[in-house]
């Protein structure tokens, strides 16, 4: 089984839309992190978390809320979604080893390709 | 201006040749990553590495922290190498490059 899984992998809505993005893992990380993948732009940071208590905003969190149910568990909302948010997203997580400021190795879920129509 | 940027972005070789792809960044680091996209779109870590080299099976990275610049080396490349590679830094988070397309010809 992976380690990091996200649901739906696929989703097409239509403007308006709340949308939520669910990625669970089984790899004991206690951080976890939202990304979006666009064409031409690389990997952009939406949310992270350091721990169940710990919400950050990225780079882009703009329209987006996560929350963070448990250590496992870390859900990416869309309130309204809008035909800019198509786009692939990657749940990614990490764990503590080498203190607050030492990013280790990360490992992403499989995404999820979401349309906005 | 992005904090990671790749060379080339796109790059297509004959099966066997020898692949490299570079990544230089501008602000100091903790770690630089290499990742690998396939073209499914699942992403996997090749690499982190923080000073010299590292190397798996074909793949070798070096890193050379005064320059801020890293390369990934791919020896005798295989059609299976088709993917995109990326490359990211660690500091407080994770910046990416947008990657590099790779295309091995058979």
């Amino acid at each position: 089984d992976a380690d990091v899984t996200q649901t739906p992998r696929n989703r097409i809505t239509k403007t308006g839309k709340r949308i939520m993005l669910e990625c669970s893992q089984t790899k004991g990380h206690d951080r976890m992190y939202w990304y979006r993948q666009d064409p031409g732009l690389g990997l952009r940071l939406i949310y992270y978390s350091f721990d169940v208590k710990d919400i950050n905003k990225g780079e882009i969190s703009d329209g987006y809320s996560v929350s963070r149910q448990a250590q496992a568990k870390f859900s990416l909302s869309l309130e309204s979604a809008i035909p800019n948010q198509t786009a692939l997203y990657f749940c990614a997580t990490s764990d503590l080893q080498g203190g607050s400021n030492s990013y280790n190795e990360q490992f992403f879920g499989p995404g999820t390709r979401l349309t906005v129509l | 201006k992005n904090e990671v940027e790749q060379s080339p972005q796109n790059l297509t070789a004959q099966e066997g040749e020898f692949i490299t792809i570079n990544c230089s960044y501008s602000v100091g680091i903790s770690a630089l990553h290499w990742l690998q996209q396939h073209p499914g779109g699942g992403i996997v870590s090749l690499f982190m590495l923080s000073s010299g080299k590292k190397k798996h099976g074909r793949l070798i990275a070096t890193i050379n922290i005064q320059e801020k610049h890293s390369s990934l080396h791919i020896t005798a490349s295989h059609p299976r190498d088709s993917a995109v590679y990326i490359c990211a830094v660690s500091r407080n988070q994770f910046y990416f490059g947008t990657g590099t397309s790779l295309t091995v010809i058979p």
